[in-house]
């Protein structure tokens, strides 16, 4: 099974700075096969990316996935009040599907 | 409008048998593009994909959950379901069900609101 790992755990910025989430894979992931998820509090997951760069119907351009192999990042170019959540990256593999433990962006 | 929405007892006693639904509305359950699945978070912590089917049957489980689980689809209801067996407070959890898309079905891209689940005696 492969394991997600995302860091750092609380990233903590101002709104209009970049934030830059990493998601590392145990073993090499298929670039078409790794998304991103935000989640606000008492919310569902909402998709973001997929196929590791490919916004979701929606979804802003301050949003961009990027990486390939066991590493790969979401970018937020600049916060907005919205875009403090809990962001989730998401493997397939081999008709197993994990998420990493997710990263918190909080205001600073 | 594709909407999904779970449904099921909230309660449930320990050893006994968690069962959940999802009906699909504004959309076919019966299209070969998707496959339908189940996501749980226990209280502040992270996602769990549990388990996932096709139309036509076929399933997958998680590994570390496949010897008590059973998922299973109605196509005349639109509807596709979860059991989970022997539970314990460890499977206490907000269960989602979701639309898996893609070549593979490898993202989720739509997502039901969620229904807790509690195991307590």
């Amino acid at each position: 099974e492969i394991v997600l790992t995302q860091s750092p755990g609380t990233l903590s910025l101002s709104p209009g700075e970049r934030a830059t989430l990493s998601c590392r894979a145990s073993q090499s992931v298929t670039s078409s096969y790794l998304a991103w998820y935000q989640q606000t509090p008492g919310q569902a997951p909402r998709l973001l990316i997929f196929a590791a760069s490919n916004r979701a119907t929606g979804i802003p351009d301050r949003f961009s996935g990027g990486g390939s192999g066991t590493d790969f990042t979401l970018t937020i170019s600049r916060l907005q009040p919205e875009d403090f959540a809990v962001y989730y990256c998401q493997q397939y593999d081999s008709s197993t599907w994990t998420f990493g433990q997710g990263t918190k962006v909080e205001i600073k | 409008q594709l909407q999904l929405q779970e449904s099921g007892p909230g309660l449930v006693k320990p050893w006994e048998t968690l069962s959940l639904t999802c009906t699909v509305s504004g959309g076919s359950i019966s299209s070969s593009s998707y496959y339908w699945g189940w996501v749980r978070q226990p209280p502040g912590k992270g996602l769990e994909w549990i388990g996932s089917i096709f139309y036509r049957g076929t399933t997958y489980y998680n590994p570390s959950l496949e010897s008590r689980l059973v998922v299973s689809v109605d196509t005349s209801k639109n509807q596709f379901s979860l059991k989970l067996s022997s539970v314990t407070a460890a499977d206490t959890a907000v269960y989602y069900c979701a639309r898996q898309a893609g070549w593979g079905a490898p993202y989720f891209d739509y997502w039901g609101q969620g229904t807790l689940g509690t195991v307590s005696s």
